[in-house]
């Protein structure tokens, strides 16, 4: 069964460095995400990508945070300079249509620890 | 976004049926109802998702009431890997198509 795969699967870091996060979505979808769970809180969305532009942030994804899908099967999440409150669960999803049908499918998620 | 009511936790013994309820009042004509779990230390995974009418796939059904403003999912015989947070969504259309998540109910099923 096609699957998402996010790498790398765990992230130590130091506050201010930057982090990239890797996703290879599923081949033939279209539509990309990112989420974030703060230990113990409920899964936040991010971001959605689609026809390679941003088609809806939320308030958590401001200047330090951007997404790209550089090759056609890599989607990446950079956090320019880490605080501690972004360490956090990093979960990447893709779906093949938009709209409010169809399922979206999640990687198993990137841990990141910033100290 | 529109908003879901479900319980905080709910407990269930193995092989029996569970019935996950979700409260959403303010459903508007076009909102889809999802369903997603997330097992511990894993991801969010699709469950089942309907518009009007029941539902019915390999892992759960959808109940639907008849004016939409609630909905249950029914395990029809739990098993320990069901132990999960099960969200339930209202899905607005919009082209990006994104879920937004609430708190879930915290199913945990008993041998």
């Amino acid at each position: 069964e096609p699957e998402v795969t996010q790498t790398p699967s765990h992230q130590v870091t130091q506050m201010g460095q930057e982090v990239i996060l890797r996703c290879v979505p599923i081949s033939n979808h279209l539509y990309f995400y990112w989420y974030r769970q703060i230990l113990g809180q409920k899964v936040e969305f991010l971001v959605s990508f689609y026809n390679n532009e941003i088609s809806e942030k939320s308030e958590i994804f401001d200047d330090q945070f951007s997404v790209e899908r550089p090759d056609g099967s890599n989607f990446t999440l950079k956090i320019r300079s880490t605080k501690l409150e972004d360490s956090a669960m990093y979960f990447c999803a893709s779906g093949g249509r938009g709209g409010n049908t169809g399922e979206l499918f999640f990687g198993e998620g990137s841990r990141l620890t910033v100290l | 976004d529109a908003k879901t009511t479900q319980p905080n936790s709910m407990e269930s013994n193995e092989e029996e049926p569970v019935h996950l309820p979700c409260n959403h009042s303010t459903i508007s004509g076009t909102d889809y109802i999802h369903w997603y779990r997330q097992l511990p230390s894993q991801g969010p995974e699709y469950v089942i998702h309907g518009l009007t009418s029941n539902v019915n796939n390999r892992m759960a059904s959808l109940a639907i009431a008849e004016d939409r403003k609630s909905s249950t999912l029914i395990l029809h015989r739990a098993t320990l890997r069901d132990a999960a947070v099960y969200y339930c969504i209202l899905r607005e259309y919009n082209q990006g198509g994104k879920l937004i998540f609430g708190q879930g109910t915290e199913l945990s099923v008993k041998p």
